[in-house]
């Protein structure tokens, strides 16, 4: 049974650049959550995909956009890269869709962006 | 009213001694709340978590407990061990329209000394 797999594994990038992450969920899950988690921070949700439209949106600008595709894997983008960017990107896989939707989000492993 | 204030930041015991660490929060609509462990530089993982219907839920040396009314949860760790060790998150769930998201607390890192 294939746990949330990310790629990549660290990311470094250049101030205006951008960056697209990548999230497998959890084999019979459909939603995806995306969270950035600064240093020393607890994760902050950026949105959630389910039925490859985004369904909830926290406090991030519209540089951050993402996508679901049909097999539930999910990428998140940023665009004009900012030094305040550099975090642990994670996603979190879900199942929504009843009658087995559950409470649980389990994480995977993260990205590291670093904005130079 | 989604933050979710979480104390203390830091926590060093003496194995074998207990650990508690509390959330409060705000949103009385709030149903779900879940424990997450960290480790330095992997996931977040979950270790316990609590529905609004039960007031208490234990898994061998872990426990939480809730109080509704009051609008706290608060982790028990008993018999710490060395492997106990990392930043532990309090988080509790919002649904919003039918999507779903975890707001965290602040962390607590958690220190065992031997």
């Amino acid at each position: 049974d294939a746990g949330v797999t990310q790629s990549p594994t660290h990311l470094i990038k250049t101030r205006g650049q951008q960056v697209t992450l990548r999230c497998s969920p959890k084999s019979g899950h459909d939603t995806v959550s995306w969270y950035q988690q600064a240093l020393g921070q607890g994760p902050q949700f950026i949105f959630q995909y389910y039925e490859e439209e985004e369904r909830q949106r926290g406090n991030f600008p519209d540089r951050f956009s993402g996508h679901q595709f049909p097999n539930y894997s999910s990428e998140l983008n940023v665009n004009a890269l900012l030094l305040g960017d550099s975090a642990l990107y994670l996603c979190a896989s879900s199942l929504l869709s009843a009658p087995l939707s559950t409470d649980t989000q389990y994480f995977g492993p993260g990205t590291r962006l670093t904005v130079l | 009213g989604e933050n979710v204030e979480q104390h203390p930041s830091t926590l060093s015991v003496q194995e074998g001694d207990s650990a508690v660490i509390k959330c409060t929060y705000s949103d009385s609509a709030s149903n779900y709340f879940p424990w997450y462990k960290q480790e330095l530089g992997k996931r977040p993982q979950l270790i316990i978590d609590i529905r609004s219907n039960v007031g208490e839920k234990k898994d061998q040396r872990i426990a939480v407990t809730l109080n509704k009314t009051a609008k706290h949860f608060s982790l028990h760790i008993t018999e710490t061990q060395p492997e106990d060790s990392a930043v532990y998150f309090c988080a509790l769930r919002r649904i919003i329209q039918g999507a779903q998201k975890l707001v965290f607390g602040q962390g607590t890192r958690l220190t065992i000394n031997p």
